[in-house]
């Protein structure tokens, strides 16, 4: 199994609104990363666990909150958005987390499309 | 700072045909790795390629190979026998050697059309 899988695949909130992304994986993978991805431009880093602990914030707002209750799930809680929120929120896995490992690579899943109105 | 540059914002090719995507790249680190991730329309980011710094041999996967050249700091992509699942966008990445985690830098993307 190599998915790493994110639900919902589509939200639309409200400025007002909270909501939560998921994303799961099974590969044993003990780092898990949060991209937002506007249309037509590269991934962004938002968010590093590793090993259940954050290790790289790449100055979110605050109004995105990133939790992970153990080393298969990630959560990222969202609340009082803005319109320039919308985007692709891309959820990713790797074996370590650090690069000193062999064969580091991140496998992505196929997104929430978020739409804040 | 490492920075991602791939100056082809959107190329073309027949299918069968053979296509080349560049992407170079600037950093002091000499321990890292390089990527080819490819975007079909349905959003999924999905790993085309991956090449380790300290080998001086080039990667292949089937009809993908890479050109690497360290000292000129270039990755480029060659895509052979091309198909129209290859239509996509493609992002060159960059990954630091570091101890505290991955950290994957994308380049701006190259759209890719594969046609009949």
């Amino acid at each position: 199994d190599t998915e790493v899988t994110q639900t919902p695949k589509h939200l639309v909130m409200g400025m007002t609104n909270k909501k939560s992304l998921k994303c799961e994986q099974h590969m044993g993978h003990r780092a898990m990363y949060w991209y937002k991805q506007k249309a037509k431009k590269p991934p962004e880093l938002m968010f590093v666990y590793s090993y259940e602990k954050l290790s790289i914030n790449e100055s979110v707002p605050s109004r995105f909150s990133p939790e992970c209750p153990n080393s298969s799930l990630l959560n990222l809680h969202l609340h009082a958005l803005q319109p320039e929120d919308s985007a692709l929120y891309l959820c990713a896995s790797s074996q370590s987390g650090t690069v000193t490992t062999t064969n580091e690579k991140l496998f992505f899943g196929s997104g929430t499309q978020l739409s804040v109105l | 700072a490492q920075t991602v540059t791939q100056s082809q914002p959107e190329m073309s090719v027949q299918e069968a045909e053979t296509v080349t995507l560049s992407c170079t790249y600037d950093t002091s680190e000499n321990n890292y790795y390089l990527f080819w991730y490819k975007q079909p329309p349905s959003r999924q980011m999905i790993l085309v390629i991956r090449q380790e710094a300290y080998k001086q041999q080039n990667a292949t996967e089937n009809r993908f190979s890479v050109n690497f050249q360290k000292a000129a700091k270039s990755f480029s992509l060659k895509i052979s026998d091309s198909q129209l699942g290859d239509t996509a966008m493609y992002f060159c990445a960059f990954m630091k050697v570091a101890g505290t985690a991955s950290k994957l830098t994308f380049g701006t993307g190259t759209r890719l059309q594969v046609t009949l």
